[in-house]
């Protein structure tokens, strides 16, 4: 595609449920990143994936939160027991390696009621 | 933790006014680079400035990198209503296994028509 492309663009869901959060990258980007937003915060980084690896997770606040990018493309950012304070802007991005020009999606905005 | 950030936290400027926004950061980096985000969601890559150079320049868009004294800055000059958003910095720390982009909390800034 042309860019990166992420679903939903909105999730509400309960407290205590599980949320999947989906991230389909630009073609032949081997770098992807996951994000998460506060409102009036800057990017808080979770999670960098190179290729079908985790070569850094040290963002990942608990073990409630979980990523996999199986194939090296698309990337799933699982949210298991979801709190009130899950509720943020969830960014991903991609890119053609670390250090370089990161390309990110438009986010899903994730609220626990 | 906060890497990178910005200064001031809100900027607003007549049409036709230049605009400054700075960056400060802690540690060694690899490379620097400014981000835009209109509306809290996707964030647009704007410019990357490596440890090694000073100055960047791209259409009406100036970065300057001092890491002597561990700062960069942001021009925009000849500023349009349509520059109006939060401007981001962000580092890539130096050093093998370093992957991270990391966001300081931004410079909201206001272009008035």
């Amino acid at each position: 595609g042309a860019g990166v492309s992420q679903t939903p663009s909105n999730k509400v869901t309960e407290k205590g449920k599980y949320v999947e959060l989906r991230c389909d990258p630009i073609s032949g980007h081997t770098a992807l990143y996951w994000y998460r937003q506060s409102l009036g915060q800057g990017p808080e980084f979770l999670i960098y994936f190179q290729g079908t690896g985790a070569a850094d997770d040290s963002g990942l606040p608990n073990d409630r939160f979980f990523a996999v990018r199986p194939e090296g493309s698309v990337s799933t950012l699982k949210i298991q027991r979801t709190e009130r304070g899950d509720s943020a802007v969830y960014l991903c991005a991609s890119s053609l390696g670390p250090w370089t020009e990161a390309f990110f999606g438009q986010g899903t905005r994730l609220t626990v009621v | 933790s906060q890497q990178g950030e910005e200064d001031p936290q809100a900027l607003s400027i007549q049409e036709g006014e230049n605009a400054t926004m700075n960056c400060s950061y802690k540690t060694s980096i690899n490379n620097l680079q400014w981000y835009r985000q209109n509306s809290g969601r996707g964030l647009v890559h704007l410019i990357l400035i490596r440890s090694n150079e000073r100055e960047k320049h791209s259409g009406r868009l100036r970065v300057t990198l001092d890491t002597s004294k561990k700062s960069s800055s942001l021009l925009i000059t000849a500023s349009r209503a349509a520059d109006t958003a939060s401007y981001f910095c962000a580092t890539v720390l130096s050093g093998a296994g370093s992957y991270q982009l990391t966001f300081g909390k931004g410079t909201k800034l206001s272009v008035i028509p």
